[in-house]
């Protein structure tokens, strides 16, 4: 099964604008790219999805290069509500439809 | 309001003792899943469920049973629970279509197995 691969942790401070790398080098030609965001205890939740390109909405921006070898999630001026753990998700095993979730980007922001 | 719902919250059992965790969604989708996360594991697909009558492994289905005898159901079964089956699992549903797929998560269950 190919992977995506994530920082494992990152810190930030209130108001700073975020980006997480997510790579996923097999990407597929019909896979979109999807990030989800996960508070402790509580399942994890749709934020933003895309296919090349670039895709805004009113939680974040995510930046697709035209390899889509890799995409990058924006969030702009975070609040210490935003600290959580972020996972990047492809839709590369087709044949099964399972996904595969990596380990996530734990963020951290300070006050 | 779209939503997964998932029954108990919170379980705590013995070895051995059989247990049912229930998963319902409002959505209609076709696609279900049970997950479970471990520390340091992230999560981890137990069986889908493409649609009715439909199931198959995911990545960890050792010691788990599930049915889809309903769209909107999809309950998670452990015949036999073991210590190893201490989790927090969760059910989710999804869209399908041309790759765009969004799921659903319900909110979890704790389980404890003594």
């Amino acid at each position: 099964l190919a992977k995506t691969t994530q920082p494992i942790s990152m810190d930030s401070y209130e108001g700073q604008e975020v980006n997480i790398t997510c790579s996923h080098n097999n990407i597929a030609t019909n896979d979109y790219i999807t990030w989800y965001q996960q508070f402790p205890s509580q399942g994890p939740r749709f934020i933003i999805q895309g296919y090349k390109t670039k895709v805004t909405n009113e939680v974040a921006s995510l930046f697709i290069p035209a390899d889509r070898k890799s995409s990058t999630l924006s969030l702009p001026r975070v609040s210490l509500s935003d600290t959580a753990v972020y996972y990047c998700l492809v839709a590369m095993d087709t044949g099964r439809r399972a996904l595969t979730f990596g380990s996530g980007t734990r963020l951290q922001v300070q006050p | 309001e779209a939503q997964v719902t998932q029954n108990p919250r919170y379980l705590i059992t013995v070895t051995g003792k059989k247990l049912t965790v229930t998963c319902s969604q409002n959505m209609n989708h076709e696609y279900m899943s049970w997950y479970r996360q471990d520390p340091g594991l992230g999560l981890r697909q137990i069986y889908y469920s493409m649609n009715v009558e439909v199931t198959d492994k995911g990545d960890v289905p050792e010691g788990y049973k599930v049915s889809r005898k309903e769209k909107r159901n999809f309950p998670l079964i452990l015949e036999s629970p073991s210590p190893n089956q201490t989790s927090l699992y969760f059910c989710a549903s999804r869209t399908f279509g041309r790759g765009e797929e969004t799921q659903y998560f319900g909110p979890g269950t704790r389980l404890l197995v003594l």
